[in-house]
């Protein structure tokens, strides 16, 4: 089984500074994580994932994530927020078994970006 | 450009009415998917089908029906069992080999 908690629903923050968008995860099996973003009326769009390698993750945007197994945790941030990023962003995390590959989603965390 | 096309982008159904949303892939991917998007509750997964000809459900099935006769193609029927139709709805593909995922931009079904 593999859930996904995203701790806040709503982050509002000011243009040029930054952001952190929470995420935590549980996974019966060594997981696969994403996080994506969605503009409004619009498909989802990958930032970046996170898959066994390198536990620092670099997005599109300016985007990154630290992927901790200690905290079960997969953090997004970004130095300096710009207008363009106020969207919704979800966590996903994804666990291989046999061939078949679901995602599970977390209810996503809309950031607004104030001038 | 390889990619997902969804349509329409909306969609108004009548009450007791089927209505069928259209998903093709350019992108040869074997897996297709469809999720349901509710406010505040991010994405369900519908179903899914791994190779043509084969689908399973997912987590929120009931009242919905798909096919896979053609590798591209995956569409999603929304039945006059569903009972709550009104959503937002995201096809998606998977490249099995290097495991991305690619989304489509989504059909917006309104019950009138």
């Amino acid at each position: 089984a593999q859930s996904v908690t995203q701790l806040d629903s709503h982050v509002s923050v000011s243009e040029g500074t930054p952001v952190l968008l929470r995420c935590n995860y549980s996974s019966s099996y060594s997981p696969s994580l994403f996080w994506y973003v969605q503009h409004p009326n619009k498909g989802l769009q990958l930032l970046l994932k996170y898959t066994s390698a390198a536990t620092l993750v670099k997005g599109i945007n300016g985007f990154e994530a630290e992927f901790k197994k200690s905290e079960t945790s997969f953090h997004l941030t970004k130095p300096s927020a710009h207008m363009s990023d106020a969207a919704e962003y979800f966590c996903v995390v994804t666990a291989s078994t046999g061939t078949a590959s679901k995602l599970t989603f977390g209810t996503g965390t809309r950031l607004q970006v104030t001038l | 450009d390889g990619g997902i096309t969804q349509s329409p982008k909306y969609l108004f159904r009548k009450e007791g009415q089927n209505v069928t949303l259209s998903c093709e892939q350019n992108l040869n991917h074997d897996a297709m998917y469809w999720y349901r998007q509710d406010p505040g509750q991010g994405l369900r997964l519908i179903y899914y089908s791994q190779i043509v000809n084969d689908f399973q459900k997912g987590d929120i099935a009931e009242g919905y029906s798909v096919s896979r006769e053609k590798k591209e193609s995956f569409p999603l029927t929304v039945t006059s069992a569903q009972k709550n139709p009104t959503a937002f709805y995201l096809c998606a593909s998977r490249d099995t080999i290097l495991r991305g995922y690619t989304f489509g931009s989504g059909t917006r079904l309104t019950v009138v």
